[in-house]
């Protein structure tokens, strides 16, 4: 079954304290993304991968990071998490054509994020 | 301003009503629009898509787009139950290279309620 894999669905941690959310997909999309869901504001992307080795920032990025070291896998870090970082964040996927990512992209359920 | 305004709703309709859901946005280079469902617990997932202007009837749904009034719709005729959930627009400007590889673009989002 094709899917977008998020873990963990739920954590709660505190200020400070390190944590890595895991995306991975079986689809061999190119593009990856992750979005962060917040009420009234919709889903903003906070980065994005083109392919291994290649990442950009989107709309919000400040206090996150990625790595893109295998096509599958699309890891979201938070070195040092603040609680305006408690959200539900969604990894994304999808084929790409020309630097350009297609539609439809593919979401995870998502991992809600309590930060304290 | 956002880019993007979704009608925040929510919206309650009884079973059979026909639902009107709509956005407007203020970027002229938005190509692409989608109309995502998100279920309780569950990533979005793509419903409709369509490209510049016009009509697409898919079933109960039918998205419309007019992009000279920077304006789009999403109907849904005989609404069900099981409709219930948050609908999201989203819009891509498809730029190959730069800074939007495909990046999408939501509106805030608009919980729909059926009611049987």
């Amino acid at each position: 079954e094709a899917q977008v894999t998020q873990n963990p669905r739920y954590l709660i941690t505190v200020t400070g304290k390190k944590l890595t959310v895991t995306c991975s997909q079986n689809m061999n999309h190119e593009y990856m993304s992750w979005y962060r869901q917040d009420p009234g504001l919709g889903l903003r992307q906070i980065y994005y991968s083109m392919n291994v080795e290649v990442t950009d920032k989107g709309d919000v990025p400040e206090g996150y990071k990625v790595s893109r070291k295998e096509k599958r896998n699309f890891p979201l870090i938070l070195e040092s998490p603040s609680p305006n970082q408690t959200s539900l964040y969604f990894c994304a996927s999808s084929t790409s054509h020309r630097g350009v990512s297609n539609q439809p992209q593919h979401f995870g359920d998502g991992t809600r994020l309590s930060i304290l | 301003q956002k880019e993007v305004e979704q009608d925040p709703g929510p919206l309650s309709v009884p079973e059979g009503a026909i639902v009107s859901l709509n956005c407007t946005y203020s970027n002229s280079a938005f190509q692409y629009f989608m109309w995502y469902r998100q279920y309780s617990r569950k990533g979005p997932e793509l419903l409709m898509y369509t490209y510049s202007s016009g009509n697409k009837e898919d079933g109960r749904f039918t998205a419309q787009v007019d992009k000279s009034s920077k304006y789009i719709s999403l109907f849904i005729r005989d609404s069900q139950p099981s409709d219930s959930a948050t609908y999201l627009c989203a819009m891509s400007s498809a730029i190959a290279g730069g800074t939007s590889y495909g990046k999408l673009t939501f509106g805030q989002g608009t919980i729909l309620t059926v009611h049987p």
